[in-house]
């Protein structure tokens, strides 16, 4: 089966400018989870969505980030408008929701705010 | 609320030398732990984890690791290392719940570098 796929792969933008990331989870994986790695820190989670509800949303930094997961499918991550400190590592992950409750993970988005 | 720590920030061994890594976490039950790899320009991939029963959990690529309640701990060890596992290594606990399936917390990871 095919893994989590992210896109894209790495994004450079401009302070103020929009940016959205694209996450397409494990078929049948009703458990989407996105994460985040700002440069030599932890991974840190931003949210959960179970099918298409957001189920933990305790994460997400602020208002200008928006997360989306249309149809309990694949989802998006929006940051408008991206600020320098949003830089990072962007990852998605996904789950069945049975045990072993094991967390797949895509590649990541490497987004660089200049 | 819980965490995790992974003390050494970057390990340096020669190839063909065991491996220990450490993780201690912090969580008023017990959780579920994980360790995940992450390979120069791969995605995190899973080597192993604990969820109950044997503490001495086995995993991919030749790694083990043991949950040790009294230590607060789980530590990744492998017997003889290879060039291939120069690589970021993370543990991970995740909260027990009705779900079963809640968030990850992070320790901020251990870079292996290996010597010929």
């Amino acid at each position: 089966e095919a893994g989590v796929t992210q896109f894209p792969s790495h994004s450079v933008i401009e302070k103020g400018q929009t940016v959205t990331l694209r996450c397409d989870p494990i078929s049948g994986h009703d458990n989407l989870y996105w994460y985040r790695r700002v440069m030599g820190k932890e991974i840190k989670f931003l949210l959960h969505f179970v099918k298409e509800s957001k189920q933990d949303e305790s994460g997400m930094p602020n208002n200008r980030f928006l997360a989306e997961r249309t149809g309990g499918t694949y989802s998006t991550l929006k940051v408008q408008p991206a600020e320098l400190e949003d830089s990072g590592v962007y990852f998605c992950a996904s789950s069945r929701g049975l045990p072993p409750y094991e967390q797949y993970f895509g590649p990541g988005t490497r987004l660089t705010v200049t | 609320a819980q965490s995790v720590t992974q003390p050494d920030i970057h390990i340096t061994v020669s190839e063909g030398a065991s491996l220990e890594l450490r993780c201690n976490y912090s969580y008023g039950a017990t959780p579920y732990l994980f360790w995940y790899v992450q390979s120069p320009g791969q995605g995190l991939q899973l080597l192993l984890k604990y969820f109950s029963g044997d503490t001495l959990v086995q995993g991919i690529k030749g790694f083990e690791a043991e949950f040790k309640r009294s230590q607060s701990s789980f530590n990744l060890r492998k017997p003889s290392v290879h060039w291939s596992d120069a690589a970021e290594y993370f543990c991970a606990v995740g909260a027990r719940s009705n779900f079963g399936n809640e968030k990850l917390t992070f320790g901020t990871g251990t870079r292996l570098t290996i010597i010929p």
